[in-house]
Formats: C-alpha cells, sequence, structure tokens
C-alpha cells in the first residue's frame, strides 16, 4: 500500500478556508485518492475521492496535480463542527472490482477549528 | 451507520482468553474490512475479505483471525488475547461512489 505523509495538526479560525496537503510519492498508476473525516468515537466518513485534477462537491474540493505525488484537500469557510482528523487514503481496487478497496489510513492530520 | 452493526461495542477481557468480534451488514457488500484505531497509529488495515470464505491479510495480522461464512458478517478472532491488543476496532464495508462506511467501533481492552 502506498505510504501517505500528511501534517500531523493544523489550527484555523471560524471562517477560514483551510487546506491540507498529503504527500504520496510512490502513488501506483491504479491508486485512487480518498479523503475521510473522524470525530472523536465515532468510524471515519467519506468526505471526497479523486483521481487526477479537481474534483468539487458540497462538503469539499481535492486538487491532484499532474504527476499525482500530492493532493489537497480544501475545506471552505470552517466552522467549530469541522474539528476533527482528517485522513488521505491511497488505495487500489481489488481485483479490479469497482467496490473493493484496501486503503491505509495512517496518522490524519487534527484539524483544530476555534472562534 | 449504513446497516453495519459491531457488537459488542465494549469488551473487557482478560489476557489469554479468546475474543471474538462481530461485524453484521444488511446491504449485501461483498467487501468488508477490520481496522484497529491507536493513539499515534491512526486506523491501521488488519485483514479484509473480498466474498464468502475469501479472506486476506492487511498491514497488522499477526496474533488476528477472521471469517466469513456468511455475505453479511465477517468474524474478528483474538486466538488469545494480550494487552497490546487493547485498542478500538472498526469494521467497513466499502462502496463505489462513498468509499468506506464504518460502524460504531467495538473498544476492546485487555487486562
Amino acid at each position: 500500500l502506498a505510504k501517505t505523509t500528511q501534517p500531523i495538526s493544523m489550527d484555523s479560525y471560524e471562517g477560514q478556508e483551510v487546506n491540507i496537503t498529503c504527500s504520496h510519492n510512490n502513488i501506483a498508476t491504479n491508486d485512487y485518492i480518498t479523503w475521510y473525516q473522524q470525530f472523536p468515537s465515532q468510524g471515519p466518513r467519506f468526505i471526497i475521492q479523486g483521481y487526477k485534477t479537481k474534483v468539487t462537491n458540497e462538503v469539499a474540493s481535492l486538487f491532484i496535480p499532474a504527476d499525482r505525488k500530492s493532493s489537497t484537500l480544501s475545506l471552505p469557510r470552517v466552522s467549530l463542527s469541522d474539528t476533527a482528523v482528517y485522513y488521505c487514503l491511497v488505495g487500489f481496487r481489488i481485483w479490479n472490482s469497482n467496490s473493493g478497496y484496501a486503503l491505509n489510513f495512517g496518522k490524519g492530520t487534527s484539524l483544530l477549528v476555534t472562534p | 451507520d449504513a446497516g453495519i452493526t459491531q457488537s459488542p461495542r465494549h469488551k473487557v477481557t482478560e489476557t489469554g482468553t479468546p475474543v471474538t468480534l462481530r461485524c453484521h451488514q444488511t446491504e449485501n457488500h461483498r467487501y468488508m474490512y477490520w481496522y484497529r484505531q491507536d493513539p499515534g497509529h491512526g486506523l491501521r488495515l488488519i485483514h479484509y475479505s473480498y466474498g464468502v470464505k475469501d479472506t486476506d491479510k492487511g498491514e497488522v495480522s499477526d496474533g488476528y483471525s477472521v471469517s466469513r461464512s456468511k455475505t453479511e458478517d465477517f468474524l474478528l478472532t483474538l486466538e488469545s488475547a494480550t494487552s497490546s491488543q487493547t485498542s478500538v476496532y472498526f469494521c467497513a464495508i466499502s462502496r463505489e461512489t462513498h468509499g468506506y462506511t464504518f460502524g460504531s467501533g467495538t473498544r476492546l481492552t485487555v487486562v
């Protein structure tokens, strides 16, 4: 499984845009990049997934450069409820399946949002 | 929780005893996973399954075994629990459009 590196922690004020960058230098051709959010005492929750360029949904944007060796999760105008741990994952499709992945979560980035 | 139930939610057991954690899903997903989460280590993959009786090892599989005799159930067994296996265990399924969906976790304490 590809190894990912992301900052251990970040701080932000409410209303600011937060960008969390993840490096994955040994990403393979078939690997997708996925970000998850985890609150205390809960399992991680899917935020966004991409393969290349830019992906945007109602929660966040994901920027992936052409070499795919890094990715940046962008959270617009964060609120206190965005305080959580954010994981960057790189994984492969199992047996060319459309739904199977074996993902290495790593340690994540602990984001603290304050008023 | 998207139809994923983990049991028990909490368990305290003694060193050397066998322990089985259960993950039950109601949505007929083919792929299921067991992770453990520890401070300073994040989430680490223990085992995963890609179908009934089809399983494979993850990053930290030593000391654990799994079984999947039915699509809906994925069992994680600690044959002889050790204190190093004190952790929070998460079960997950994967779906094409939303990656993994996790259960609520099982907090296991080995004393």
